[in-house]
């Protein structure tokens, strides 16, 4: 058990809907990453914040925005769903801000968007 | 930006066989290189990681050796056991960079 924990496991919705992804980083963590697995893409990081603020940005999209809360956990919210966001997405915290401090994964969230 | 290239795709052992994966990177600026292990319904988890001013680590039945002439990683797994079957990719990153660029990941099977 790496100690992320993200909510929920599995997300059904439909096109043009929003959803709210959830992520809890280990205890201690002050940076979470967001990544988007998908079987064409791969695991390709979406966006990190540190110990309340924004630290980098990769490939989000503008339909796609997190925060992370003053107790550290964080949220992606994804709008204007289309198909091609079904994936599983991933939070990652570490102690640091950069790559000093390893990654460690949560378990994901399925979305299937129909 | 990174651009990770990793492997075969595909690796299937016979249990108690080695096991090896090949990944090149192309920033030089790269120093710091992980490996992760994904099984089903699961994420990834880290196995072990190497930075630049290392040539070679071991953690018992894993090795992690680096190129950075050549600039390529390579994870050795020896004496494979059916729960070394799982999915593993390899990562690069500089270090003022914050995000990990991955490979396209490695299906490992062990065949008992």
């Amino acid at each position: 058990d790496s100690g992320v924990t993200q909510t929920p496991k599995h997300l059904i919705t439909a096109t043009g809907q929003r959803v709210t992804l959830r992520c809890s980083p280990r205890s201690g963590d002050l940076s979470v990453y967001w990544y988007q697995q998908s079987l064409d893409q791969g695991l390709q990081f979406l966006i990190q914040y540190y110990n309340g603020e924004e630290r980098a940005k990769g490939n989000i999209l503008e339909r796609f925005s997190a925060q992370q809360f003053p107790d550290l956990h964080s949220e992606l919210n994804l709008s204007s769903l289309e198909l091609g966001d079904s994936a599983l997405y991933f939070c990652a915290s570490s102690e640091g801000a950069d790559y000093n401090s390893p990654l460690h994964f949560g378990n994901g969230t399925r979305l299937t968007v129909t | 930006g990174e651009n990770v290239e990793q492997h075969p795709s595909t690796l299937s052992v016979q249990e108690g066989d080695s096991a090896v994966i090949k990944c090149t990177y192309s920033d030089s600026a790269s120093n710091y290189f992980p490996w992760y292990k994904q099984e089903l319904g699961k994420g990834p988890q880290l196995i072990i990681d190497i930075r630049s001013n290392v040539g070679e680590k071991k953690d018992q039945r894993i090795a992690v050796t680096l190129n950075k002439t050549a600039k390529h990683f390579s994870l050795h797994i020896t004496e494979t056991q059916p729960e070394d079957s799982a999915v593993y990719f390899c990562a690069a990153c500089a270090f003022n960079d914050y995000k990990l660029s991955f490979g396209a990941g490695t299906t490992v099977t062990v065949r008992a």
